[in-house]
């Protein structure tokens, strides 16, 4: 089955714990992103990258680290969290690397609190 | 400044009513997708779209380049239907912008 997949889907962190929520999709896609969705903010883009080795910074990348060592992963560091990083976080991926990009696959989501 | 709005932020409508929501953005674009978001949070993508037309089942989605506006319809609404609606724009690259969405309520 065509997905991706995001873990962990639940975390609560205290402030200064690194962490990395991790993602993963087996549709040999080019493109992928990382997303944050605030209540009164919406979806903004934080990172993506257009294959391996190749990332670039988003609208909201500050405070956040990723990397692309292969195609089908696209993990999302958190060096040192703050409580402003609670949010919902996607991951997406899609076929093509040049935009338009083709249709997005999204993950489940992953619900971050950090206090 | 690159800019996506949305309207209306809210819409409740009767079952079987036919829906309209509008996405307006500021400057030329390459693609424009629409999405679609339940309750619970998972987003699924609906259409992407560079010029014209296009339906997939009871949805049609259209684009008018240049008056820089796209409209997702909804034919014989139905209460599985109520979700929050998102439009996002690629500004000719491959980043994405993303507008607040829609909140539509299909009541039985």
């Amino acid at each position: 089955e065509a997905q991706v997949t995001q873990n962990p889907r639940y975390l609560i962190t205290v402030t200064g714990k690194k962490l990395t929520v991790t993602c993963s999709q087996n549709m040999n896609h080019e493109y992928m992103s990382w997303y944050r969705q605030d209540p009164g903010l919406g979806l903004r883009q934080i990172y993506y990258s257009m294959n391996v080795e190749v990332t670039d910074k988003g609208d909201v990348p500050e405070g956040y680290k990723v990397s692309r060592k292969e195609k089908r992963n696209f993990p999302l560091i958190l060096e040192s969290p703050s409580p402003n990083q609670t949010s919902l976080y996607f991951c997406a991926s899609s076929l093509l690397s040049r935009a338009p990009t083709g249709e997005l696959f999204f993950g489940e989501g992953s619900r971050l609190t950090v206090l | 400044k690159n800019e996506v709005e949305q309207s209306p932020q809210n819409l409740t409508a009767q079952e079987g009513e036919f829906i309209t929501i509008n996405c307006s953005y500021s400057v030329g674009i390459s693609a424009l997708h629409w999405l679609q978001q339940h309750p619970g949070g998972g987003i699924v993508s609906l259409f992407m779209l560079s010029s014209g037309k296009k339906k997939h089942g009871r949805l049609i989605a259209t684009i008018n380049i240049q008056e820089k506006h796209s409209s997702l319809h909804i034919t014989a609404s139905h209460p599985r239907d109520s979700a929050v609606y998102i439009c996002a724009v690629h500004f000719g690259n491959e980043k994405l912008t993303f507008g607040t969405g829609t909140r539509l309520t299909i009541i039985p």
